[in-house]
């Protein structure tokens, strides 16, 4: 089977750096992905990493190591609209998987 | 593009009847699948299809069918409701089954009383 875990809730303050952890048992595996949701609203990409190592788009950058089944979210200069659910997703062949969420308050 | 579309918003069922979710997509996406969520839990993938013709069962497929004859609608239906079928249904696609990045339309929130 495959399971994700990730922490249920997480607050930073407005400028600062946070991390959102994942972990991850799959029996086969292409890749971590990561969505955010905000509340009422539908899920949007924001990373995918197959290979170990960093990616980094604009403020957010996604972090993959295959070997510790772990993988990280890190979000820079927080703003107050990146309040929301983060998810990560394992793909493994036609099917996705997806954690539990991490909701991200952001204060002022 | 309209991208991901899906009917209706909302909806209310009584236990035991049959709905259909409507989902379709303009982006000739051939990967499409649906998900449901629980309140504050992830997304549990119900249905997947890599193509027209073909469809496939994900992680909780008990009580939902599917079929796929357009590459641009995927309804799914719902053969006799229940209560612990009460929950928001999110349509998503993507180019194909190796393209990570999926697409998701704006959700169908379901009560089953």
């Amino acid at each position: 089977g495959q399971s994700l875990e990730q922490p249920s809730e997480v607050t930073a303050v407005e400028g600062a750096i946070v991390q959102i952890n994942c972990t991850y048992q799959t029996s086969g595996f292409y890749g971590l992905s990561w969505y955010q949701q905000h509340d009422g609203g539908a899920p949007t990409f924001l990373s995918y990493n197959a290979l170990d190592g960093l990616e980094e788009t604009g403020r957010f950058s996604s972090f993959l190591s295959r070997s510790d089944s772990y993988g990280y979210l890190l979000l820079q200069e927080l703003q107050m609209k990146d309040s929301a659910s983060y998810f990560c997703a394992v793909s493994h062949g036609q099917n996705f998987v997806f954690g539990p969420g991490t909701r991200l308050s952001v204060l002022p | 593009n309209a991208g991901v579309t899906q009917t209706p918003k909302f909806q209310v069922l009584k236990t035991g009847q049959s709905m259909t979710l409507q989902c379709a997509q303009d982006m000739n996406h051939e990967y499409m699948s649906w998900y449901r969520q629980d309140p504050g839990m992830g997304l549990r993938l119900i249905h997947y299809s890599v193509g027209a013709g073909i469809t496939d069962q994900g992680e909780v497929p008990n009580g939902y069918n599917v079929s796929r004859s357009t590459t641009e609608d995927f309804p799914l239906r719902l053969l006799s409701a229940a209560p612990s079928q009460t929950s928001v249904y999110f349509c998503a696609s993507s180019y194909s089954q190796d393209h990570n990045e999926q697409f998701f339309g704006p959700g169908t929130r379901l009560t089953v009383l």
